[in-house]
Parts: C-alpha cells; sequence; structure tokens
C-alpha cells in the first residue's frame, strides 16, 4: 500500500542554518504531496502542496520539489527562524478515490527545534 | 473563523468508561475525519464519514465508533477505554475528496489519558 517516509528526529538547528527534512514515498500512479506543520499545542495546518511530478510547493520560505524519478519530496528552507520550531509531517494522497476517500497517508513527523 | 473545533481539550478516563469527543465545522465541508496522533508514529486515520448519515473505518477502528448525524458534526465513541487508547485525538474536514489537492482542516486535538 502507499506510505511515507520522512527522516527521524528530532533535529536541532541554529538561527539562520540551512535545513533539509528528507521525505520519499510509496505510491501507485501518481499521488498528490503535502507537507503539513504542526505548532506546540496546535493542530496540524498545511504548509505547502504539490499535485505532479517537477510541481515545487512553496510557503513561508519553506520549499519543496516533487521528484517523481526519486519518488521524493524533500523540504527545505535557507535561514530558519526560532518561530519554525514545531513538527513537520510529509504526506501523500493518492488519487484512487474509491477506497481511500480522500485520506492522507502520513510520514511519522520530524521535529524541528531552532535554538536562538 | 472557528474552523473545527473539537471538545473537550483533555480528559482523564478510567479503564472501562465510556466517553464522546465531539468535533465541530462551520465550513460546510462533506468529508471529516477522526485520527490519534501517538509519539513516532505519526497520524493513523480511526474513522472517516464522506457525508451526514455515513462513516466508514480507517487503518485503527477497533475500540471506537463514530456518528454523523448532522454535516457540521463528527463524533467519536470509546465505549469502554483501555490505556492503549491514551493518545491525542485530531479532527479534520475538507469540502470535497474527490480532488488531488483537497486541503485538510485540523482542529486542535484532544488529549485523552486513560488509566
Amino acid at each position: 500500500g502507499d506510505s511515507v517516509t520522512q527522516m527521524e528526529g528530532p533535529v536541532t538547528l541554529s538561527e539562520e542554518a540551512f535545513l533539509t527534512i528528507n521525505c520519499t514515498y510509496t505510491a501507485t500512479g501518481y499521488p498528490s504531496l503535502f507537507w503539513y506543520v504542526q505548532y506546540p499545542g496546535e493542530g496540524l495546518q498545511l504548509l505547502l502542496k504539490a499535485t505532479k511530478a517537477d510541481d515545487k510547493g512553496s510557503n513561508k520560505g519553506f520549499e519543496a520539489t516533487y521528484r517523481k524519478e526519486t519518488t521524493s519530496f524533500h523540504l527545505e528552507k535557507g535561514s530558519v527562524q526560532v518561530s519554525d520550531s514545531a513538527v513537520y509531517f510529509c504526506a501523500l494522497k493518492g488519487r484512487n478515490y474509491g477506497g481511500s476517500q480522500g485520506n492522507l497517508i502520513f510520514g511519522k513527523g520530524t521535529k524541528l527545534s531552532v535554538k536562538p | 473563523n472557528a474552523g473545527v473545533t473539537q471538545t473537550p481539550k483533555f480528559r482523564v478516563l478510567k479503564t472501562g468508561q465510556s466517553m464522546t469527543l465531539l468535533c465541530a465545522q462551520d465550513m460546510n465541508h462533506e468529508y471529516m475525519y477522526w485520527y490519534r496522533q501517538d509519539p513516532g508514529m505519526g497520524l493513523r486515520l480511526i474513522h472517516y464519514s464522506v457525508g451526514e448519515g455515513t462513516t466508514a473505518k480507517g487503518e485503527v477502528p477497533d475500540g471506537y465508533n463514530v456518528s454523523r448525524l448532522k454535516k457540521q458534526n463528527f463524533l467519536l465513541g470509546l465505549e469502554s477505554a483501555a490505556p492503549s487508547q491514551t493518545s491525542v485525538y485530531f479532527c479534520a474536514s475538507c469540502f470535497l475528496a474527490g480532488g488531488p489537492s483537497g486541503e485538510l482542516f485540523f482542529g486542535e486535538g484532544s488529549r485523552l489519558t486513560v488509566l
């Protein structure tokens, strides 16, 4: 079945450091890919998404490119801030809606801590 | 904007007790979901609903029941709570699932502890 694998954390960085969180997926067909972020004490919220190969999603300085050849959707940010401290989830939505009904398949999450 | 609201936010139960978590959304969304979040496990789907009066099982449905009597509400019930159900529960909704880029909107979570 469909699955998402993301790098295990926690990841600790200094402010202004470069961030990469790796995400790879297994899916039939051409899924849509998402990054969700969960700030402390809150629910998840969509950070960015890409719906087809070579699409680049971007938001709040974060970027991720849908790479079909490597089945990857790595999250990057050039200069992290303390306010970026959160848990980041990679997710996919398959295109077989008959069974999944649009359900998202989540990775296990990567906790990021940014120190001043 | 309220969005997705979950009640209660926190609850402590004893083994064998029952309780209901309520999820309410004011965005007129058709699809609603209940997930549980456990350390190192990510989010796992418990049950979902594709419209008023319909429910379906997700990945980990055992020990839970759900009802969707009104479009805006999705209830998650535990008939006889077990310590393995200690978790953080998230409700989510989306307008239509039949599209590749549909965004899920999440509530803030309900932390349940079963002693």
